[in-house]
């Protein structure tokens, strides 16, 4: 099916263990996004991603690195995870605009 | 920068209509949007308001604009259980020459018989 495919569906980590959250659309949408959700927060951008090969900050990108490694794929990645950074981490794709836009079905990450 | 402002939670009856209501502070958004999101799920765009707008309605949906107040309203007449979710407010900001979508916190919807 069409759509945005997010890996895994739910991790646990220890403090200072490292990951990679993947993400997937075949859609061909040129941009991509990181977002975390925290209650009572809504959805913070991480990180997005314009088009293959450019990458830039959002709203909370400390503790966070991304990689764009063709126009299908976006990760995000935690160098060393924080109690902190237990949350549930949606992807999202768009092409010209956010009427198009899909959503992956979360990562639930906890960090103990 | 953009700030988007929503009740935290609305309880209704089956039946009656809800109204959630939201608040932004950036008139710049071309497009301000309503996303559902079920437990366990992702977001799911539910509508959206094209901004020299007023109001636009879809079946039971009712989206009203209030561009001088920057209030966006969400009606859902004849409310169902299956309704029950977080509904969140959103409206696109211009950053670095592109666009990003800024959230509200989400309004929790509880429908009871």
């Amino acid at each position: 099916n069409a759509g945005v495919t997010q890996t895994p569906k739910f991790q646990v980590l220890k403090t200072g263990q490292s990951m990679t959250l993947q993400c997937a659309q075949d859609m061909n949408h040129n941009s991509m996004y990181w977002y975390r959700q925290d209650p009572g927060m809504g959805l913070r951008l991480i990180y997005y991603s314009a088009s293959e090969g450019t990458t830039d900050k959002g709203e909370v990108p400390n503790g966070y690195n991304v990689s764009r490694l063709n126009k299908r794929e976006f990760s995000l990645r935690l160098e060393s995870a924080a109690p902190s950074q237990t949350s549930v981490y949606f992807c999202a794709s768009s092409s010209k605009g956010w009427t198009e836009a899909f959503f992956g079905q979360g990562t639930r990450l906890t960090v103990v | 920068g953009e700030d988007v402002e929503q009740s935290l939670f609305l309880s209704v009856r089956e039946g009656d209509s809800s109204v959630i209501n939201c608040t932004y502070t950036d008139s710049s958004s071309t497009y301000l949007y309503w996303y559902k999101q079920e437990p366990g799920a992702g977001l799911q765009l539910l509508t959206y308001i094209f901004s020299n707008m007023d109001m636009k309605q879809d079946q039971r949906l009712t989206v009203l604009l209030n561009k001088k107040d920057k209030h966006l309203s969400l009606r859902i007449a004849d409310t169902q259980t299956g309704d029950s979710a977080i509904y969140f407010c959103a409206g696109t900001i211009v950053s670095g020459g592109y666009n990003k979508l800024i959230f509200g916190a989400g309004t929790r919807l509880a429908v009871h018989p």
